[in-house]
Protein backbone atom coordinates (compact mmCIF):
# COMPACT_ATOMS: atom_id res chain seq x y z
CA UNK A 1 0.00 0.00 0.00
CA UNK A 2 1.54 3.37 -0.56
CA UNK A 3 0.02 5.48 2.14
CA UNK A 4 0.86 9.09 1.34
CA UNK A 5 2.58 9.81 -2.00
CA UNK A 6 4.17 13.25 -2.47
CA UNK A 7 5.66 14.40 -6.12
CA UNK A 8 7.55 15.95 -6.69
CA UNK A 9 10.78 14.64 -4.73
CA UNK A 10 12.70 17.71 -5.72
CA UNK A 11 11.87 21.00 -7.72
CA UNK A 12 14.07 24.03 -8.21
CA UNK A 13 11.99 27.59 -8.88
CA UNK A 14 13.14 30.77 -9.78
CA UNK A 15 11.79 33.74 -7.67
CA UNK A 16 8.06 34.59 -9.13
CA UNK A 17 7.16 31.55 -10.28
CA UNK A 18 4.57 29.20 -9.87
CA UNK A 19 3.76 25.92 -9.04
CA UNK A 20 1.84 22.82 -7.26
CA UNK A 21 3.43 20.00 -4.91
CA UNK A 22 1.32 17.05 -5.28
CA UNK A 23 -0.29 15.15 -2.74
CA UNK A 24 -2.03 11.60 -2.63
CA UNK A 25 -3.06 9.13 0.10
CA UNK A 26 -4.99 6.10 -0.01
CA UNK A 27 -5.83 5.46 3.45
CA UNK A 28 -9.52 7.21 3.37
CA UNK A 29 -8.28 9.59 5.63
CA UNK A 30 -10.38 12.61 6.63
CA UNK A 31 -7.77 14.79 7.82
CA UNK A 32 -4.80 15.96 5.22
CA UNK A 33 -2.21 18.57 6.11
CA UNK A 34 1.13 20.41 4.82
CA UNK A 35 4.09 21.11 6.94
CA UNK A 36 7.40 22.71 5.71
CA UNK A 37 10.58 21.50 7.44
CA UNK A 38 13.47 23.96 8.07
CA UNK A 39 16.91 24.32 9.90
CA UNK A 40 16.33 24.64 13.78
CA UNK A 41 12.40 25.48 13.10
CA UNK A 42 11.13 22.05 13.20
CA UNK A 43 8.04 20.91 11.49
CA UNK A 44 5.64 24.08 10.69
CA UNK A 45 2.20 23.68 9.76
CA UNK A 46 1.46 25.54 6.50
CA UNK A 47 -2.42 24.49 5.94
CA UNK A 48 -4.93 21.67 6.32
CA UNK A 49 -8.11 20.41 5.53
CA UNK A 50 -10.60 18.17 8.06
CA UNK A 51 -12.99 16.97 4.87
CA UNK A 52 -13.45 17.55 0.81
CA UNK A 53 -13.88 21.11 0.65
CA UNK A 54 -12.90 22.30 4.05
CA UNK A 55 -9.14 24.15 4.30
CA UNK A 56 -7.80 26.45 7.27
CA UNK A 57 -4.65 27.61 7.82
CA UNK A 58 -2.17 26.77 9.87
CA UNK A 59 1.07 28.23 11.57
CA UNK A 60 3.00 29.88 8.48
CA UNK A 61 0.46 30.01 5.71
CA UNK A 62 1.47 33.13 4.16
CA UNK A 63 2.19 32.54 0.35
CA UNK A 64 0.50 28.92 0.15
CA UNK A 65 -2.82 28.16 -1.25
CA UNK A 66 -4.70 24.73 -1.03
CA UNK A 67 -7.94 23.24 -2.10
CA UNK A 68 -9.10 19.52 -1.13
CA UNK A 69 -11.74 18.76 -4.08
CA UNK A 70 -11.42 15.46 -3.08
CA UNK A 71 -10.92 12.90 -0.23
CA UNK A 72 -7.53 11.63 -1.92
CA UNK A 73 -5.63 14.91 -2.78
CA UNK A 74 -4.50 17.77 -1.45
CA UNK A 75 -2.19 19.70 -3.61
CA UNK A 76 -0.17 22.50 -1.98
CA UNK A 77 0.33 25.73 -4.31
CA UNK A 78 2.69 28.53 -4.82
CA UNK A 79 1.48 31.52 -6.80
CA UNK A 80 4.51 33.32 -6.75
CA UNK A 81 7.74 31.89 -5.52
CA UNK A 82 9.92 33.47 -2.97
CA UNK A 83 14.02 32.54 -1.86
CA UNK A 84 12.09 32.41 1.86
CA UNK A 85 10.07 29.27 0.50
CA UNK A 86 13.22 27.16 -0.12
CA UNK A 87 12.43 23.99 2.37
CA UNK A 88 11.40 20.48 2.53
CA UNK A 89 7.39 20.35 2.09
CA UNK A 90 5.97 17.36 3.79
CA UNK A 91 2.40 16.03 3.57
CA UNK A 92 0.33 14.21 5.97
CA UNK A 93 -3.28 12.44 7.06
CA UNK A 94 -5.27 11.07 9.59
CA UNK A 95 -8.43 9.35 10.34
CA UNK A 96 -10.88 12.07 11.42
CA UNK A 97 -10.82 10.06 14.92
CA UNK A 98 -9.25 12.42 18.17
CA UNK A 99 -6.49 9.85 19.03
CA UNK A 100 -4.81 9.12 15.79
CA UNK A 101 -1.46 9.93 14.98
CA UNK A 102 -0.15 11.87 11.36
CA UNK A 103 1.08 9.81 8.40
CA UNK A 104 3.55 11.53 6.51
CA UNK A 105 5.13 11.11 3.02
CA UNK A 106 8.58 11.60 2.40
CA UNK A 107 8.48 15.32 1.28
CA UNK A 108 9.57 17.52 -1.37
CA UNK A 109 12.95 19.52 -1.29
CA UNK A 110 12.09 22.83 -2.96
CA UNK A 111 15.12 25.79 -3.82
CA UNK A 112 13.56 29.05 -4.95
CA UNK A 113 16.87 30.20 -6.83
CA UNK B 1 5.18 31.73 20.53
CA UNK B 2 6.40 28.46 20.64
CA UNK B 3 4.15 25.97 22.26
CA UNK B 4 5.98 22.76 22.49
CA UNK B 5 9.61 23.29 23.13
CA UNK B 6 12.31 20.37 22.69
CA UNK B 7 15.14 22.44 24.05
CA UNK B 8 18.22 20.32 23.43
CA UNK B 9 19.15 20.55 20.00
CA UNK B 10 21.37 17.10 20.45
CA UNK B 11 21.60 14.24 22.72
CA UNK B 12 24.10 11.77 22.61
CA UNK B 13 23.95 8.28 24.67
CA UNK B 14 25.83 5.17 24.35
CA UNK B 15 24.81 2.22 22.83
CA UNK B 16 22.19 -0.20 25.48
CA UNK B 17 21.99 2.51 27.69
CA UNK B 18 18.53 4.29 28.32
CA UNK B 19 17.93 7.61 25.75
CA UNK B 20 15.61 9.85 27.75
CA UNK B 21 14.36 12.68 25.27
CA UNK B 22 12.41 15.95 26.69
CA UNK B 23 9.72 17.85 25.53
CA UNK B 24 7.58 21.33 27.25
CA UNK B 25 4.21 22.23 26.50
CA UNK B 26 3.06 25.38 27.09
CA UNK B 27 -0.83 25.26 26.26
CA UNK B 28 -3.09 23.27 28.57
CA UNK B 29 -5.12 22.77 26.45
CA UNK B 30 -3.42 19.62 24.77
CA UNK B 31 -5.46 16.93 24.70
CA UNK B 32 -2.85 14.26 23.23
CA UNK B 33 0.65 14.03 22.64
CA UNK B 34 2.98 12.66 20.19
CA UNK B 35 6.53 11.51 19.41
CA UNK B 36 7.82 10.82 15.52
CA UNK B 37 11.21 9.58 14.75
CA UNK B 38 13.09 11.29 11.37
CA UNK B 39 15.78 9.96 9.17
CA UNK B 40 17.69 12.28 6.58
CA UNK B 41 15.62 12.30 3.39
CA UNK B 42 12.82 10.51 4.32
CA UNK B 43 9.32 11.52 5.80
CA UNK B 44 8.63 11.40 9.95
CA UNK B 45 7.41 8.04 11.08
CA UNK B 46 4.93 7.94 14.25
CA UNK B 47 6.60 5.86 17.45
CA UNK B 48 4.42 6.15 20.17
CA UNK B 49 1.65 8.68 21.53
CA UNK B 50 -0.56 9.38 25.03
CA UNK B 51 -3.17 10.92 25.84
CA UNK B 52 -3.77 13.89 28.44
CA UNK B 53 -6.03 11.46 30.54
CA UNK B 54 -3.04 9.29 31.33
CA UNK B 55 0.55 9.47 32.73
CA UNK B 56 2.49 6.61 31.15
CA UNK B 57 2.19 4.80 27.35
CA UNK B 58 4.77 1.46 27.00
CA UNK B 59 5.52 0.36 23.30
CA UNK B 60 8.22 -2.32 23.47
CA UNK B 61 11.41 -0.48 23.70
CA UNK B 62 9.46 3.02 24.23
CA UNK B 63 7.96 4.47 26.85
CA UNK B 64 6.19 8.35 27.00
CA UNK B 65 5.59 9.77 30.51
CA UNK B 66 3.16 12.45 31.11
CA UNK B 67 3.43 15.27 33.31
CA UNK B 68 0.52 17.71 33.49
CA UNK B 69 0.83 19.98 35.91
CA UNK B 70 4.34 20.40 34.91
CA UNK B 71 3.12 20.80 31.60
CA UNK B 72 6.28 18.16 30.23
CA UNK B 73 6.50 14.95 28.46
CA UNK B 74 9.39 12.77 27.58
CA UNK B 75 10.20 9.44 25.63
CA UNK B 76 12.17 6.80 26.94
CA UNK B 77 14.12 4.43 24.83
CA UNK B 78 15.85 1.67 26.55
CA UNK B 79 18.00 -0.41 25.47
CA UNK B 80 19.43 2.14 22.75
CA UNK B 81 20.27 0.80 19.45
CA UNK B 82 21.91 2.43 16.46
CA UNK B 83 19.21 2.54 14.56
CA UNK B 84 17.87 4.54 16.95
CA UNK B 85 20.13 7.18 15.90
CA UNK B 86 17.63 9.88 14.22
CA UNK B 87 15.53 13.48 15.06
CA UNK B 88 12.60 13.02 17.23
CA UNK B 89 9.96 15.20 17.22
CA UNK B 90 7.36 15.83 20.06
CA UNK B 91 4.34 17.15 19.13
CA UNK B 92 0.94 18.36 20.51
CA UNK B 93 -3.21 18.32 19.77
CA UNK B 94 -4.16 21.57 19.91
CA UNK B 95 -8.27 21.72 20.25
CA UNK B 96 -9.41 22.73 17.00
CA UNK B 97 -7.48 19.71 15.69
CA UNK B 98 -4.37 20.92 14.56
CA UNK B 99 -1.19 18.95 15.79
CA UNK B 100 1.87 21.23 16.06
CA UNK B 101 5.27 19.79 16.35
CA UNK B 102 8.72 21.10 18.89
CA UNK B 103 12.11 22.05 16.74
CA UNK B 104 13.40 18.49 17.14
CA UNK B 105 15.91 16.40 18.74
CA UNK B 106 18.76 14.92 17.51
CA UNK B 107 20.08 11.87 19.17
CA UNK B 108 23.30 10.21 18.79
CA UNK B 109 23.53 6.88 19.73
CA UNK B 110 27.47 5.80 20.22
CA UNK B 111 28.93 2.76 19.88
Amino acid sequence: NAGVTQTPKFQVLKTGQSMTLQCAQDMNHEYMSWYRQDPGMGLRLIHYSVGAGITDQGEVPNGYNVSRSTTEDFPLRLLSAAPSQTSVYFCASRRQGRDSPLHFGNGTRLTVT
Amino acid sequence: DQQVKQNSPSLSVQEGRISILNCDYTNSMFDYFLWYKKYPAEGPTFLISISSIKDKNEDGRFTVFLNKSAKHLSLHIVPSQPGDSAVYFCAARTRDDKIIFGKGTRLHILP
